[in-house]
């Protein structure tokens, strides 16, 4: 099984909601990333963790909230999101964080916020 | 981080072989040299990575420049499945924590 399977692949919701998006994968990586990607644009790496423990925030606002609650899953807690941060949110997990790994990459929840 | 430059756009035509370029004129001794692409409506998908040595695999080959300043992605017979966005990307020692995406190069592949 080399699949990253994240759920719900689309989303709406108020700007006073709180939701959260999902990731599972069953490869037994340890690293797993949440990534946030624009219509038309890169994606943007937002959180790393590592052995269940965050070791990356790019700076990203208090509102996304991400949670690793063991190996195989990983969260994303959204709360009081403003319009923009409408976009495909990416989940991707590697074996380790080295840099002879590869990131496997699910196909994302498209989220739409009003 | 180490930055890398890749052309917006290119087209080619199916059956063909294509040369994927990018230029990365401050790569450390190591860096390696990650390719992903990203199909329309799909997640990014790896595809190769190299360090110093050439490699290949079923789905392309990387050729690495002698001082690794650039590097070049090949497809050898491409099929209009391999109409994607490529991206470029340089892996230090921290690796794939700080997987950044450029800009990439959208392929367009005509029947």
């Amino acid at each position: 099984d080399t699949e990253v399977t994240q759920t719900p692949k689309h989303l709406v919701m108020g700007m006073t909601n709180k939701k959260s998006l999902k990731c599972e994968q069953h490869m037994g990586h340890r690293a797993m990333y949440w990534y946030k990607q624009k219509a038309k644009k890169p994606p943007e790496l937002m959180f790393v963790y590592s052995y269940e423990k965050l070791s990356i925030n790019e700076s990203v606002p208090s509102r996304f909230s991400p949670e690793c609650p063991n190996s195989s899953l990983l969260n994303l807690h959204l709360h009081a999101l403003q319009p923009e941060d409408s976009a495909l949110y990416l989940c991707a997990s590697s074996q380790d964080a080295q840099g002879d790994e590869k990131l496997f990459f699910g196909s994302g929840t498209q989220l739409s916020v009003l | 981080d180490a930055k890398t430059t890749q052309p917006n756009s290119m087209e080619s035509n199916e059956e063909e072989p294509v040369h994927l370029p990018c230029n990365h004129s401050t790569i450390s001794g190591t860096d390696y040299i990650h390719w992903y692409r990203q199909l329309p409506s799909q997640g990014p998908e790896y595809v190769i990575h190299g360090l110093t040595s050439n490699v290949n695999n079923r789905m392309a080959s990387l050729a690495i420049a002698e001082d690794r300043k650039s590097s070049t992605l090949i497809l050898h017979r491409a099929t209009l499945r391999d109409a994607a966005v490529y991206y470029c990307i340089l892996l230090g020692i921290q690796g794939a924590q700080k997987l950044v995406f450029g800009q990439g190069t959208r392929l367009t592949i005509n029947p």
